[in-house]
């Protein structure tokens, strides 16, 4: 099975920007969930989407959105971009059950000038 | 509210002896627990979880935990410690009671020294 698949890899973009970051979780899972990681905050929950609803969210500001597609694909906007939004974007993917691991792509680096 | 704590930023450890990375979680029931470790410029990739059963977890490399519950531990060990096991280490936690999201440590680097 192929993995967690995440585009683009690297992006750089200036403050006041938006960026969309997608997300192809393993075939069959349902829910996809978000982190962003930097080296002060550490990973940080951003929200997870199961068939296509919002079923949690992190302690962010609502310049960061998501959404999921049909075939579990995801996507992640961030508005209005900050410098302190640089960071690694991860997702992970999993059936949606509370027991089940969650496996991460490899992330999105996005920089923010 | 959940949480978890990795007590430790790094550790030290020669190639060839034994490791371990200690967590430390708080949870209102029983806890689900997991083990990723992270490369440099990787995703997380899974080493183990606990979820019931057996306190002694095998994971993948050769790794194991030990859920302890009377200390709220799950202290992830290897009898003998590579070079290529110098990573980025997270612990992380879900609350079985309050399961809306997996809860991650502050992250524990290893450094396995020839």
């Amino acid at each position: 099975k192929a993995g967690v698949t995440q585009t683009p890899r690297y992006l750089i973009k200036t403050r006041g920007q938006q960026v969309t970051l997608s997300c192809s979780p393993i075939s069959g899972h349902r829910s996809v969930s978000w982190y962003q990681q930097t080296p002060g905050q550490g990973l940080q929950f951003l929200f997870e989407y199961f068939s296509e609803t919002q079923r949690n969210k992190g302690n962010f500001p609502g310049r960061f959105s998501g959404r999921q597609f049909s075939n579990s694909r995801s996507e992640m906007n961030v508005s209005t971009l900050e410098l302190g939004d640089s960071a690694l974007y991860l997702c992970a993917s999993s059936t949606g059950q509370f027991t089940d691991t969650q496996y991460f792509g490899p992330g999105t680096r996005l920089t923010v000038l | 509210a959940q949480s978890v704590a990795q007590p430790e930023d790094q550790v030290n450890v020669a190639e060839g002896n034994p490791l371990t990375v200690k967590c430390t979680y708080s949870v209102s029931g029983n806890p689900y627990l997991f083990w990723y470790v992270q490369y440099p410029n990787r995703g997380l990739q899974f080493l183990l979880k606990y979820i019931t059963g057996d306190n002694l977890v095998k994971g993948s490399y050769g790794f194991e935990a030990e859920f302890n519950k009377s200390q709220t531990s799950f202290h992830l060990k290897k009898p003998s410690a590579l070079v290529s096991d110098s990573a980025l280490y997270f612990c992380a936690v879900r609350d079985p009671v309050n399961t809306d999201k997996l809860i991650f440590g502050t992250g524990t680097r290893l450094q396995v020294f020839p």
